[in-house]
C-alpha cells in the first residue's frame, strides 16, 4: 500500500491556460474521488468516480473542469481557460467499495494550483 | 442538503492540557461523522469516524469524540495534547442515502499546542 499519490504537487499557471493533474489511488480501490480546498475552507466534493463511471458531479464542476478515470485506475482532472478563482488545492481520494458506506477515504497530498 | 459547522477557526492550548474541537451537523437524514487531521503540505488523515453504535468513538493519537444526536454534535477531545498535534482538524459527514459516500467538510479548526 504506497498510498494515493498525485502529480504535480504544484503548478503555477497564466490565466487562460488549461492544466492537467493526475491521481493515482491505491491500487485495490475502485472508488475515487476529487475535492477542492480554498484557503481557510474544507475541501469541497467535486465528482467521483466508479470504476471508470463518472456517477456524480457537483454544481462546482463547471464546464471548463472534466475529470477522466479510463480503465479505472488513475484519473486526470483538466481545467480548461484557468481564471484566478480557481487557485486552490486540489485533493484526490480513494476509497474501496463496500456495503457500508462509511468506509474510509484516503486523501492523496494534493496538487496546489496557483492562477496568475 | 446536508451542512458542518465548526464553531472555532483557531484554537491555542497549552502542552498537556485538554483540548475539545467542536463540531455541529445538520442533516434531515441519518448520516455517518468523521474527524480528520491535516498536517502542514499533507493530505488529510482519518482520525476517527461514527457510523452506528456507542456514541463514543474512539480513534488514532488518543482522541476520541461523542456523538450527541439530539444536540447534533460531534465533538473532538484529547485529555492532554502534545505539541505534535499542532494541525488543522476538519468535522465531515456523509449522507447515508447516497450510494457515493462523498464528504461535506466543516471549514476546519486549526489547533496550535504551545510548549
Amino acid at each position: 500500500d504506497t498510498g494515493v499519490s498525485q502529480d504535480p504537487r504544484h503548478k503555477i499557471t497564466k490565466r487562460g491556460q488549461n492544466v492537467t493533474f493526475r491521481c493515482d489511488p491505491i491500487s485495490e480501490h475502485n472508488r475515487l474521488y476529487w475535492y477542492r480546498q480554498t484557503l481557510g475552507q474544507g475541501p469541497e466534493f467535486l465528482t467521483y468516480f466508479q470504476n471508470e463511471a463518472q456517477l456524480e458531479k457537483s454544481r462546482l464542476l463547471s464546464d471548463r473542469f472534466s475529470a477522466e478515470r479510463p480503465k479505472g485506475s488513475f484519473s486526470t482532472l483538466e481545467i480548461q481557460r484557468t481564471e484566478q478563482g480557481d487557485s486552490a488545492m486540489y485533493l484526490c481520494a480513494s476509497s474501496r467499495t463496500l456495503a457500508d458506506y462509511g468506509t474510509e477515504q484516503y486523501f492523496g497530498p494534493g496538487t496546489r494550483l496557483t492562477v496568475t | 442538503a446536508q451542512s458542518v459547522t465548526q464553531l472555532d477557526s483557531q484554537v491555542p492550548v497549552f502542552e498537556e492540557a485538554p483540548v475539545e474541537l467542536r463540531c455541529n451537523y445538520s442533516s434531515s437524514v441519518s448520516v455517518y461523522l468523521f474527524w480528520y487531521v491535516q498536517y502542514p503540505n499533507q493530505g488529510l488523515q482519518l482520525l476517527l469516524k461514527y457510523l452506528s453504535g456507542s456514541t463514543l468513538v474512539k480513534g488514532i493519537n488518543g482522541f476520541e469524540a461523542e456523538f450527541n444526536k439530539s444536540q447534533t454534535s460531534f465533538h473532538l477531545r484529547k485529555p492532554s495534547v502534545h505539541i505534535s498535534d499542532t494541525a488543522e482538524y476538519f468535522c465531515a459527514v456523509s449522507d447515508l442515502r447516497g450510494s457515493q459516500g462523498n464528504l461535506i467538510f466543516g471549514k476546519g479548526t486549526k489547533l496550535s499546542v504551545k510548549p
